[in-house]
């Protein structure tokens, strides 16, 4: 079983609707949680960071958290076609010096 | 520098010649992270430091691949007798480090590997 795990998609939706993104982990010591965005041929940037349950929002973007479940989550709200991208779900491991493991990634493409 | 630099960004490497790939981390930075990422696909962890200490190095796909960071800032991920499934890119990512507010991974550009 990998570390995290996400649908690979590709997911597709139409322009305005929301998009559902989720990941599930396997650490039950995790306690950090990041979504990133990765353009094709760019490195991933930072869009949502977690730490504890619950609903977190900025912007269009809602990250949600569930550590019993161990089950992270992003919507994205009125997508529009720059959302376009493939996200990936990271999971700071504390009690493994803090590293970062990824998941797959899941390919969004917002169509207009 | 205000980012992560990495270089080279491109290498076209022959099977079995040894290439170096080297990370150049946000200042002050504690924690140094180096991903191999293959075409559509996330990024595979490959090592992670806080400072020159090479806290995991779990991810190194064979004895073929070695990392350092001997003064606790650039490092360099060295690949010996390349090999065709080598070739993707080697991502570096810096942060703070344990301890700070946020765990943000703040990535360099990458270094695209390619094995012919």
């Amino acid at each position: 079983q990998k570390e995290v795990e996400q649908n690979s998609g590709p997911l597709s939706v139409p322009e305005g609707a929301i998009a559902s993104l989720n990941c599930t982990y396997s650490d039950r010591g995790s306690q950090s949680f990041f979504w990133y965005r990765q353009y094709s041929g760019k490195s991933p940037e930072l869009i949502m960071s977690i730490y504890s349950n619950g609903d977190k929002e900025d912007g269009r973007f809602t990250a949600q958290l569930n550590k019993a479940s161990q089950y992270v989550s992003l919507l994205i709200r009125d997508s529009q076609p720059s959302d376009s991208a493939t996200y990936l779900c990271a999971v700071e491991r504390v009690y493994n010096n803090n590293d970062m493991r990824f998941g797959a990634g899941t390919r969004l493409t917002v169509k207009p | 520098g205000a980012g992560v630099s990495q270089s080279p960004r491109y290498k076209v490497a022959k099977r079995g010649q040894d290439v170096a790939l080297r990370c150049d981390p946000i200042s002050g930075h504690v924690s140094l992270f180096w991903y191999q990422q293959a075409l559509g696909q996330g990024p595979e962890f490959l090592t992670y430091f806080q400072n020159e200490a090479q806290l995991d190095k779990s991810g190194l796909p064979s004895d073929r691949f070695f990392a350092e960071r001997p003064e606790g800032s650039v490092s360099t991920l060295k690949i010996q007798r390349t090999q065709q499934e080598d070739s993707a890119v080697y991502l570096c990512a810096s942060s703070l480090g344990p301890g700070a507010k946020t765990g943000e991974l703040f990535f360099g550009e990458g270094s695209r590997l390619t094995v012919l």
